[in-house]
């Protein structure tokens, strides 16, 4: 069964940097055709798709965050993680990390971390 | 891209039928059979129940069915059960994105 843990700081300030990382159990992070992705939900705008990475490094980010933001992958550690810069209080939400079979039969997000929640405040 | 309209709450009684409907344009469910659907049990990981439009993952109960007209997709709970109360969110993958619902809260009465 693969699993997903999203770790990180709860809170950050308004400008600083916002990191996460997700851990993946029960499957490596190397598995083709499996892309890995992070997503968030804000309070009250529901679900935003952040953008992928996969294991060689090739990424794809949401047009609307892409200046601000970075995914990278750690394959010996089977972990990947998301790096927003310049937050605000807009990027208050709850991060999650989720397998992503575009390229399957499924073209879903297949498998989800629980998610973690990311305060931004002074 | 804009969000995909879901109605913000649906209830039913314990053993009816229920339905969501997910509204998007001809930029996502119109012109993509890659529509999935997700329940979440707040606190806990999303769960895959529905992709491409009608299929279920693997072992997943064939009392969630899915289907599409045009630019609207629908989930379908029959019999609902207790622990089918949880939230429910459909995705379109479209320009190598994935577009989300506002999400609909499902009670069982």
């Amino acid at each position: 069964q693969v699993q997903l843990q999203e770790s990180g700081p709860g809170l950050v300030k308004p400008s600083q940097t916002l990191s996460l990382t997700c851990t993946v159990s029960g499957d490596s992070i190397t598995t083709n055709p499996y892309y890995w992705s992070w997503i968030r939900q804000h309070p009250v705008k529901g679900l935003e798709w952040i953008g992928y990475i996969y294991y060689s490094g090739s990424t794809y980010y949401n047009p609307s965050l892409k200046s601000r933001l970075a995914i990278s992958v750690d394959t010996s550690r089977n972990q990947f993680s998301l790096k927003l810069s310049s937050v605000t209080a807009a990027d208050t939400g709850v991060y999650y990390c989720a397998r992503d079979c575009r390229a399957c039969r499924s073209t879903s997000l297949d498998y989800w971390g629980q998610g973690t929640l990311v305060t931004v405040s002074s | 891209q804009s969000a995909l309209t879901q109605p913000a709450s649906v209830s039913g009684s314990l053993g009816q039928s229920i339905t969501i409907s997910c509204t998007g344009t001809t930029n996502d469910i119109a012109n993509y059979n890659y529509v999935s659907w997700y329940q979440h049990h707040p606190g806990k990981a999303p769960k895959l129940i529905i992709y491409g439009v009608t299929n279920r993952p693997s072992g997943f109960s064939s009392r969630f069915s899915g289907s599409k007209s045009g630019n609207t997709a629908s989930l379908t709970i029959s019999g609902l059960q207790a622990e089918d109360e949880a939230d429910y969110y459909c995705s379109s993958y479209a320009s190598r994105m994935y577009i989300f619902g506002t999400g609909t809260k499902v009670t069982v009465l």
